[in-house]
């Protein structure tokens, strides 16, 4: 099983859809967890830390399920500009990146 | 807004030549790290840096590469014999506590190996 793994996409979806991703890691241990944002040929951002709780912050929701080891994100009212790559990190002694997914939002 | 920077933009080498990459971190910020994406590949972990001293590599992190601090506002990377396929964007970052606390990545260089 990859470290971090993601469905690499694209997800192509329409103005206004609600679309969800997910990630798996294999590390039981590890303790931290985070969605980035990458746009083509730029640096990752930090959109949001996933919580044990879940947290929201605006349009995106995270959640963390420790028991199935994965994390999700939900993004309601997708808008053009989200279009861009979702990477997945995971922070045990290291911090290891997912591939990606990438998500194309389309008028 | 405080911002990682980075320098140079792009860097083109020949096989073999030693290259140092710069970043600066921010300034009040602690940790500080190197990371490297080739192009269509996976954003990968290679360093990390705190007081002074290397905290965590990874094995890509090998006896060609090396970090220093070398006054209080540059972070260097350095590959002292390149290899085509350390052709990469190179992302330096920093944080100011490690843990669940934000990275701030650079803007990257982008290293070509000929």
């Amino acid at each position: 099983r990859k470290e971090v793994e993601q469905d690499p996409g694209p997800f192509n979806v329409p103005e206004g859809a609600t679309v969800a991703f997910n990630c798996t890691y294999s590390n039981s241990a590890s303790q931290s967890f985070f969605w980035y944002r990458q746009d083509c040929r730029k640096e990752p951002k930090l959109l949001m830390s996933v919580y044990s709780s879940g947290n929201e912050d605006g349009r995106f929701t995270a959640q963390l399920n420790r028991a199935s080891q994965y994390i999700s994100l939900l993004i309601r009212d997708s808008k053009l500009s989200d279009s861009a790559t979702y990477l997945c990190v995971v922070r045990d002694q290291k911090v290891t990146f997912g591939t990606g997914t990438k998500l194309q939002v389309i008028p | 807004e405080p911002e990682v920077t980075q320098t140079p933009s792009h860097q083109v080498t020949q096989m073999g030549q030693e290259v140092i990459l710069r970043c600066v971190p921010i300034s009040n910020h602690l940790y500080f790290y190197w990371y490297r994406q080739i192009l269509g590949q996976k954003v990968e972990f290679l360093v990390s840096f705190y007081n002074n001293e290397i905290s965590e590599k990874s094995e890509i992190f090998d006896d060609q590469f090396s970090v220093e601090r070398p006054d209080g506002s540059n972070f260097t990377l350095k590959i002292r014999s390149t290899k085509l396929e350390d052709s990469a964007m190179y992302f330096c970052a920093s944080s100011y506590r490690t843990g669940e606390n934000e990275q701030f990545f650079g803007p990257g260089t982008r290293l070509t190996v000929l």
